[in-house]
């Protein structure tokens, strides 16, 4: 089984930081990986699909890199409504499985 | 607006069997390069996925809880299930049901309900 790494598992930050968040996978995952913002109490909302491409209506202050085993998450100027979890979660197509990063938790300085 | 809605007791018993239904509504669970998913988060823990299924009943199911779950789909009520069975304490999460696009070029959870707590205790 694939297994997914975050760094770091928590961080601080005021309000205009840039933030970028690691995600690790065990073998090669190609671009087969997603970021997922989650709130206390709601459910999560995707961020970015396939490493780097941003989902329809995400505000352009959200980024992704990477492919293989390392991926990047940035927030170019961090808002008040960004203080979540994040997730990154991997997907395989044969068969299907989809796996999640245990998270990161960005609250403020 | 696609909206999706879980419901089912929020109790169980040990050894019972949960059972949820999450109601599709603003789109049609028939849509084709869709699936429909299942994933739990135990309180204060990460996500884990259970399974999904297609409109046509295609199912496919985490590797971890494969011998516990079911799926079914109710094309008529627009509306799909998860049976877990033998549930145990480790059982005790936030259930959501989420639509997933798997296609040829990206799968990803878009759309999720607002999450139902369930607990196994007896």
């Amino acid at each position: 089984d694939i297994q997914m790494t975050q760094f770091p598992s928590s961080l601080s930050a005021s309000v205009g930081d840039r933030v970028t968040i690691t995600c690790q996978a065990s073998q090669d995952i190609r671009n087969y990986l997603n970021w997922y913002q989650q709130k206390p109490g709601k459910a999560p909302k995707l961020l970015i699909y396939d490493a780097s491409n941003l989902e329809t209506g995400v505000p352009s202050r959200f980024s992704g890199s990477g492919s293989g085993t390392d991926f990047t998450f940035t927030i170019s100027s961090l808002q008040p409504e960004d203080f979540a979890t994040y997730y990154c979660q991997q997907y395989d197509n044969h068969p299907p499985l989809f796996t999640f990063g245990p998270g990161t938790k960005v609250d403020f300085k | 607006q696609l909206q999706l809605h879980e419901s089912g007791p929020g109790l169980v018993k040990p050894s019972e069997t949960l059972s949820l239904t999450c109601s599709v509504s603003g789109g049609s669970i028939s849509s084709t390069s869709y699936y429909w998913s299942w994933i739990r988060q135990p309180p204060g823990k990460g996500l884990e996925w259970i399974g999904m299924i297609y409109y046509r009943g295609n199912t496919f199911y985490s590797p971890s809880l494969d011998s516990r779950v079911t799926l079914s789909v109710d094309t008529s009520n627009n509306q799909f299930s998860l049976n877990m069975n033998s549930v145990t304490a480790a059982d005790t999460a936030v259930y959501y049901c989420a639509r997933l696009i798997w296609s040829g070029f990206r799968a990803g959870f878009d759309y999720w309900g607002q999450g139902i707590l369930v607990t196994v205790s007896s």
